[in-house]
């Protein structure tokens, strides 16, 4: 079975202070896909990044990298210089290539900036 | 724009009672997805359909079940509500095929069961 766990369950800093999320996964399987989700006030969660296991490429996106190492199994999330907009909880999810669709989520990072 | 609509965003129901949740997306997604989030714990899987008529059980399935007539509609079906039932339910969408689409969610709808 699959497993994601994020261990913070709420971060609080400062706004322009960087931040890391962290995701912890397991599987038995080789190939598969991580995501991360934002989920803002208005509860709607929002697609941000998927990687598959192939590729350990680290990514940036503007503010936003993403850190991806199968030796340790995580695959973390860091903000750059964070706005009070970023304040929403933050969900890891794991999804098998072979089989059925299903998303297995962490338990979510509530992410607090403050101005 | 995907969009995925669900029919209340809060929903208060009487213990015993049959609740329906009706999610409503535009894109022709073949796949359909219910979740349920709690506090703690993340989201979990409920049900989920790769085609109409067609559903399959997810993590969570008990005290639950669903229906599936239209491709473009997926209903989340509580037969006799439980107050352990009180939660945010998501639906989501996402296309078919071999690809790894990221799923498109619905804006939740908050039940409580008294």
């Amino acid at each position: 079975a699959q497993k994601v766990t994020q261990a913070q369950t709420e971060i609080s800093v400062v706004e322009k202070e960087d931040v890391t999320l962290d995701c912890v996964y397991e599987t038995r399987d080789t190939t598969y896909y991580l995501f991360w989700y934002k989920q803002p006030p208005s509860g709607e969660l929002v697609f941000l990044i998927r990687r598959n296991s192939f590729d350990e490429q680290n990514e940036i996106s503007g503010r936003y990298s993403w850190n991806f190492q199968k030796s340790t199994s995580s695959f973390n999330f860091t903000i750059t210089a964070s706005q009070v907009v970023d304040s929403a909880v933050y969900f890891c999810a794991l999804r098998l290539i072979q089989g059925a669709q299903k998303l297995v989520f962490g338990q979510g990072t509530r992410l607090t900036i403050n101005p | 724009d995907v969009k995925v609509t669900q029919s209340s965003r809060y929903l208060v129901k009487r213990t015993g009672e049959k609740v329906f949740l009706e999610c409503v997306q535009d894109m022709d997604h073949e796949n359909m997805f219910w979740y349920r989030q709690d506090p703690g714990l993340g989201l979990r899987l409920i049900y989920f359909s790769y085609d109409v008529k067609m559903k399959e059980k997810g993590d969570i399935p008990e005290g639950y079940s669903v229906s599936r007539e239209k491709k473009e509609r997926f209903s989340l079906i509580l037969e006799s509500a439980s107050t352990n039932q009180t939660s945010m339910y998501l639906c989501a969408s996402s296309p078919g095929g071999g690809d790894a689409y990221e799923q498109y969610f619905g804006p939740g709808t908050r039940l409580t069961v008294t």
